[in-house]
């Protein structure tokens, strides 16, 4: 069965301070997907990124970085230089290699954002 | 344009009313996804429409009843719901390919509260 585990509920930072969202997932798979999305408090989830389980290079998108460890299973997300503007609910999830997905979401890390 | 629709934004509705939610992409994609998400907890999946079919139904109770008219149209049709069936009630939409899985795109939701 596929889990992920987002053990953090709630981080709370000062602005500018980085900050790491961690994200542990189980599958038997050998192909999966892995994304990140965001849920600010107006509701809609946001898209943040989507990597296949082929790929372990980290990624890089202005103050946002992915480590993505198969080894230890993990694919953690990192905010450099925090802003007000981060505070949201951060989902990790995971997908088999389906032609439609079916995700299966980690609970959510809630950060807050304080000036 | 990235962007999927929903209305209405909020819904009160009586336990014997029967009202409808609504959905549109314009991305031409080929899957969409109904979710419910309740307070302080990850999406939760309902039905997923695969080149306008149900592919999956996760148990839902009938009184929720699926549709989707057009490749760009999703509807959903409530029906003598309960108070518990009060919740942000997530449109999604994604590419649809047989040996990947893509990112989802959602809408904003529509707030539902059952009185």
């Amino acid at each position: 069965a596929q889990k992920v585990t987002q053990a953090q509920t709630e981080i709370s930072v000062v602005e500018k301070e980085d900050v790491t969202l961690d994200c542990v997932y189980e599958t038997r798979d050998t192909t999966y997907y892995l994304f990140w999305y965001k849920q600010p408090p107006s509701g809609e989830l946001v898209f943040l990124i989507r990597r296949n389980s082929f790929d372990e290079q980290n990624e890089i998108s202005g103050r946002y970085s992915w480590n993505f460890q198969k080894s230890t299973s993990s694919f953690n997300f990192t905010i450099t230089a925090s802003q007000v503007v981060d505070s949201a609910v951060y989902f990790c999830a995971l997908s088999e290699n389906t032609g439609f997905q079916k995700l299966v979401f980690g609970t959510g890390t809630r950060l807050l954002v304080s000036p | 344009d990235t962007e999927v629709t929903q209305t209405p934004k909020h819904l009160v509705m009586g336990m014997t009313n029967k009202k409808s939610l609504k959905c549109e992409q314009h991305m031409g994609h080929r899957a969409m996804y109904w979710y419910k998400q309740k307070a302080k907890k990850p999406p939760e999946l309902m039905f997923v429409y695969s080149y306008e079919k149900l592919s999956i139904n996760e148990s839902v109770p009938s009184r929720f009843s699926p549709e989707c008219p057009n490749s760009s149209l999703l509807n959903l049709h409530l029906h003598a719901l309960q108070p518990e069936d009060s919740a942000l009630y997530l449109c999604a939409s994604s590419l649809v390919d047989t040996g990947s899985s893509y990112e989802q795109y959602f809408g904003p939701g529509t707030r539902l509260t059952v009185t």
